[in-house]
């Protein structure tokens, strides 16, 4: 199945700085990309996506870059504000067969802005 | 519109007790999911709905777990019995269409399991 890897585990950025996390992921037949914001106590929330006929996505200070050759995406975020602090997760989702719609998971990267 | 409803929010029990958790996805999802996640790791998939049939449960395990989705709307997902590595929060998820433009995935807020 599909392996997708997440890093850093932890980061911390000043407020109004840039924060980027790298995914990598293995299945070359994975095609849909979405990052989750996670919150204490709180489910994962969707903030952005990106399909695999799109290099770039943005949406205001956030941003989603894919490179298919290399199986990596990335996540980032400018202009960091307190309220960015979350545990941050990738994913990646294949059409194949029995999994389609399945999401695999990274093991999450905390992000803390300081004020 | 309404998201992804669960219940209950936490549940405390002890080991080889069992253990239900209760899912109403947003109205007009055909697939709904339940996720575990053991602290400080990503959601894992236990098993996927279309409607009321099973898509994928490859990744339940069976021997303790079970969940349905009788009239292709709620689910339940049951434990019985129970195991401490069974704690852990449970998530729901549904979506309109996987593998589609619609396949974005929403995510309840969880049910919280501690097993003692």
């Amino acid at each position: 199945g599909e392996n997708v890897e997440q890093h850093p585990s932890t980061l911390s950025v000043q407020e109004g700085d840039s924060a980027v996390i790298k995914c990598t992921y293995s299945d070359s037949a994975s095609n849909y990309f979405p990052w989750y914001k996670q919150e204490l106590g709180k489910g994962p929330q969707l903030i952005i996506d990106i399909r695999s006929n799109v290099g770039e996505k943005k949406d205001q200070r956030i941003a989603v870059t894919l490179n298919k050759t290399a199986k990596h995406f990335s996540l980032h975020i400018t202009e960091t504000q307190p309220e960015d602090s979350a545990v941050y997760f990738c994913a990646a989702s294949t059409t194949r067969g029995s999994t389609l719609g399945r999401l695999y998971f990274g093991r999450g990267t905390q992000l803390t802005v300081w004020p | 519109e309404a998201g992804v409803a669960q219940s209950p929010r936490y549940k405390i029990i002890e080991k080889r007790q069992s253990v239900a958790f209760w899912c109403n996805p947003i109205s007009g999802h055909a697939t709904l999911y339940w996720y575990q996640q053991i602290l400080g790791q990503g959601p894992k998939l236990l098993i996927q709905f279309q409607n009321n049939g099973v898509v994928d449960d490859s990744q339940l395990p069976k021997d303790r777990f079970s969940a349905e989705r009788l009239k292709g709307v709620d689910s339940t997902l049951k434990i019985q019995p129970a195991k401490l590595e069974d704690s852990a929060v449970y998530l729901c998820a549904s979506s309109l269409m996987p593998g589609t433009v619609n396949e974005k995935l929403f995510f309840g807020s969880g049910t919280q399991l501690s097993v003692l």
